[in-house]
């Protein structure tokens, strides 16, 4: 069966420093892989996706930028975090129409 | 682009009570899938629905696609504490289109 993995499930990072997520999917191949971030007690705001190796798609402009070296592993990356950074990160993988999640990172920004 | 309308944004029912939430889109979609996400976790796929006029149900959970492919509800019959969480409705087109989210429904169980 497929499974995903994300860590770390909680981060807290200075202001101006680096940030990499990692989340990787077991049990299928060529996923579609996705990134969120959900603010406190909001909806899901879609940030990048990949439909396979190296290819990546922005959704929204910001200070993150994505990553997807290996088939099953997508990685999420800033090079100076923001406090408006800060938030719940969620990846996930689709098997046709539906989406499965991980189990998100709490990220806070100080 | 596409967006989802979820009301109502947040509820308090007293335990038994029966919920119900629905999404309504200026578009069509061809899916329509409801989630929950308990505090902390990612959201959890609840119901897929496939076709137009579709009832699907899982356990106390009842969720229709609607005939103009442009609405759906999800209802919970005789809530429980448990049930407290984040709903979610999506939406899908086609192929590598990511879903489509509503903004969520905040419900809150008295016991």
């Amino acid at each position: 069966s497929q499974t995903i993995h994300q860590w770390p499930a909680t981060l807290v990072q200075p202001v101006g420093s680096p940030l990499s997520l990692e989340c990787t999917v077991e049990g299928t191949s060529n996923p579609n892989l996705y990134w969120y971030r959900q603010a406190a007690g909001r909806g899901l705001q879609l940030l990048f996706y990949s439909v396979g190796i190296g290819q990546i798609s922005s959704e929204v402009p910001q200070n993150l930028s994505a990553s997807r070296p290996q088939d099953r592993q997508f990685i999420l990356s800033s090079k100076k975090l923001l406090l408006s950074d800060s938030g719940f990160y969620l990846c996930a993988w689709n098997l046709g129409p539906k989406l499965f999640f991980g189990s998100g990172t709490q990220l806070s920004v100080l | 682009g596409q967006q989802l309308n979820q009301s109502p944004q947040s509820m308090f029912i007293q335990e038994g009570e029966d919920v119900s939430m629905n999404c309504t889109s200026s578009s069509i979609f061809n899916t329509w899938l409801w989630y929950k996400q308990d505090p902390g976790e990612g959201p959890v796929l609840l119901i897929a629905l496939y076709k137009a006029g579709e009832l699907t149900s899982n356990g106390r959970l009842t969720a229709q696609f609607g005939i103009t492919r442009k609405d759906s509800f999800l209802n919970i019959s005789a809530s429980i504490p448990s049930d407290v969480g984040i709903y979610f409705c999506a939406g899908h087109y086609s192929g590598n289109t990511p879903l489509v989210f509503g903004k969520g429904t905040r419900l809150s169980v008295i016991a």
